[in-house]
């Protein structure tokens, strides 16, 4: 079946410009995590969706940070007024019911020039 | 609190030779714990899962990871390594089914294998 897709799959904007990332996961799954991965930084969590909630957004790094899921499926992060240190792979991952595995989309990679 | 130590950023072997992939971790609570593989331009593939069942897991692609509680420890080996193995691996620990879901990764090792 479908894994988990990712949109755009490259993302360049300005510094200052707002960006919206979209993760279409696995269907049925009803939790979603987004990462980040960077050279600098390494792989680290941002946000957990279980459906449309997120009980945890403790890695988010900061206000300018966002995102929602909406029908407990498509999810989107917003970042606004980017930053450069903003430039990274962004992962999204989708499990089951059974929360021990996530399953990982192909990343959007975003630079801010 | 959750974090992971992966000895050695880069690992070479030869092929056909054993590979040996060290990661420990720290961890309040009874761990789960995964090990991930990344090929070059795409996402993380799961290599398999320590979820407080068996303690010798059996992933994809021939590899298994040994769980050793007295040791902190979940390394990850391969009997016989091919060119298609190269590739970085993360390991990585979650709270189990009623703690933290989010991911904490090590840092990653390269493997690389030589002809």
């Amino acid at each position: 079946g479908a894994g988990v897709s990712q949109s755009p799959s490259n993302k360049v904007t300005e510094k200052g410009k707002d960006v919206e990332l979209r993760c279409d996961p696995i269907s049925g799954h009803t939790a979603l995590y987004w990462y980040r991965q960077s050279l600098g930084q390494g792989l680290e969590f941002l946000i957990y969706f279980q459906g449309n909630s997120a009980p945890d957004k403790s890695g988010l790094p900061s206000d300018r940070f966002s995102a929602e899921r909406t029908g407990g499926s498509v999810s989107t992060l917003t970042i606004q007024r980017t930053q450069q240190e903003d430039s990274a792979v962004y992962l999204c991952a989708s499990s089951p019911t059974n929360p021990y595995e996530q399953y990982f989309g192909p990343g959007t990679r975003l630079t801010v020039t | 609190a959750q974090s992971v130590t992966q000895l050695g950023s880069h690992v070479s072997v030869s092929e056909g030779a054993l590979v040996l992939l060290r990661c420990n971790y720290s961890s309040s609570v009874p761990p789960y714990l995964f090990w991930y593989v990344q090929y070059p331009n795409q996402g993380l593939q799961l290599l398999l899962k320590y979820t407080s069942a068996a303690t010798l897991v059996k992933g994809i692609n021939g590899f298994e990871a040994e769980f050793k509680k007295s040791e902190t420890s979940f390394h990850l080996t391969k009997p016989s390594a091919h060119m298609s193995d190269a590739a970085e691996y993360f390991c990585a620990v979650t709270e189990g089914d009623t703690g933290r879901r989010a991911l904490t990764f090590g840092s990653g090792t390269r493997l690389q294998v030589q002809p």
